[in-house]
């Protein structure tokens, strides 16, 4: 079945620093991912897409890669502030388009000042 | 506010009860999709409307879960007999057909059921 996978393990880093989270998928090729932010207690908010044809998006300080070879998308925030501090979802809509998504277990970020 | 909206935003009930969600979605999304979230895990799927054409329900859904969307515009989740397992945050979310180049989905702030 379409997986994908986050480091479910926080990520603590001091405000400034570059951040970089990391997506797995297995078992199939997912059209896009998608990257989301969730803070305590909300529902999630959508970030950035990236196509399985396109090898970097971005936004603002929000940057977010894929490699189709590894089988990863990266998603990097530069210059991280505090209000950084969240839960970053990595999802996809398997290969068919836009339809579900599939959502990895999401890794939390820490930015202290 | 013109966002997705979710109500009640928490819900108390003892094991055996029936409970029911409302979603309102943004108004002009034709897309209606419900997940459910627990503790330390991303959102799961549970079931997508098109308009009011209930399109795919996850094996996750048992037959305890009835979602509905009568008029192609809010959307009811039903869940009869409650578990502890049952335990989680509801998410509702929307999105047009044909979103636009990025065709996000847009999450109201979900309902959290706590079954005692």
């Amino acid at each position: 079945s379409q997986k994908i996978e986050q480091n479910s393990e926080a990520l603590n880093i001091q405000e400034g620093k570059t951040a970089t989270l990391t997506c797995n998928y297995t078992n199939y090729s997912p059209a896009y991912l998608q990257w989301y932010r969730q803070d305590p207690g909300r529902g999630p908010v959508f970030l950035l897409l990236i196509r399985e044809n396109e090898k970097e998006k971005r936004k603002e300080r929000l940057k977010v890669t894929f490699d189709t070879t590894l089988k990863q998308s990266l998603f990097h925030i530069t210059a991280s502030q505090p209000a950084d501090s969240a839960t970053y979802l990595c999802a996809s809509s398997g290969s068919t388009g836009f339809q579900k998504l599939v959502f990895g277990t999401g890794t939390r970020l820490l930015v202290s000042p | 506010d013109t966002g997705v909206s979710q109500d009640p935003r928490h819900k108390i009930t003892k094991r055996g009860q029936n409970v029911t969600f409302r979603c309102d979605p943004i108004s002009e999304h034709n897309r209606l999709y419900w997940y459910r979230q627990t503790l330390g895990q991303g959102p799961e799927f549970l079931t997508y409307f098109q308009n009011e054409a209930q399109l795919e329900k996850s094996r996750l859904l048992s037959d305890r879960f009835s979602a509905e969307r009568p008029k192609g515009s809010f959307s009811t989740l039903e869940i009869q007999r409650t578990e502890q397992g049952d335990s989680a945050m509801y998410l509702c979310a929307s999105s047009l057909v044909a979103g636009g180049p990025n065709n996000e989905q847009f999450f109201g702030p979900g309902t959290r059921l706590t079954v005692l």
